[in-house]
């Protein structure tokens, strides 16, 4: 199974900052990385697709790189509605897995 | 708009079963554009994979949960529903149906709110 690992597992940033969120995968997936964000109480809402892909409706704030092994998720400018959690998942090999999360809060 | 709610109890013993089904509205199971899933995560931690199917009947599963788990679908209801037998204290979480957006191996794009299942006695 392919492991993915998320860091910072928790990050704190001010409204305007430039944040970025790294997942890396124990082997290479190619570009077949989604992004997630989730909210408490809530279903996780799909940001970005195919690791660069913005999922229509999602703020072009966000902007997610990388093939292979390592990827990013950037949040160009913290707006107060983008705190939350975020996930990375892996699609290129069954089982799909997730990242352990990533906690972005208010500093 | 797709929109997917689950149901089924939210209180399951330990060693039994836990039921549940997952409605959709908006959109048909019928459509051979997708698959439909089952999701959970545990209080606190990371979301797992359970398994998906395909309108046809065809199922994927998580290898480390395949001895238990079983996913059907009923087109007549437009729905879709989970079985995962022989229940541990392990097994409580809040688990979501979920629209694949492609095949099996594909992002999730719409899902249930989700509903907490405890296994307690």
């Amino acid at each position: 199974d392919i492991q993915m690992t998320q860091s910072p597992s928790t990050l704190s940033a001010s409204v305007g900052d430039r944040v970025t969120i790294t997942c890396r995968a124990s082997q290479s997936i190619s570009s077949w990385l989604a992004w997630y964000q989730q909210k408490p109480g809530k279903a996780p809402k799909i940001l970005i697709y195919k690791a660069s892909r913005l999922e229509s409706g999602v703020p072009s704030r966000f902007t997610g790189s990388g093939s292979g092994t390592e990827f990013t998720l950037t949040i160009s400018s913290l707006q107060p509605d983008d705190f939350a959690t975020y996930y990375c998942q892996q699609y290129n090999s069954s089982p799909c897995s997730f990242g352990q999360g990533t906690k972005l809060e208010i500093k | 708009q797709v929109q997917l709610q689950e149901s089924g109890p939210g209180l399951v013993k330990p060693s039994e079963t836990l039921s549940l089904t997952c409605t959709v509205s908006g959109g048909s199971v019928i459509s051979g554009s997708y698959y439909w899933s089952w999701i959970r995560q545990p209080p606190g931690k990371e979301l797992e994979w359970i398994g998906s199917i395909y309108y046809s009947g065809s199922t994927n599963y998580n290898p480390s949960l395949m001895t238990r788990v079983t996913i059907s679908v009923d087109t007549s209801k437009n729905q879709f529903s989970l079985k995962l037998s022989s229940v541990t204290a392990a097994d409580t979480a809040v688990y979501y149906c979920a629209r694949c957006s492609g095949w099996y191996l594909s992002p999730f794009d719409y899902w249930g709110q989700g509903t907490l299942v405890t296994v307690s006695s």
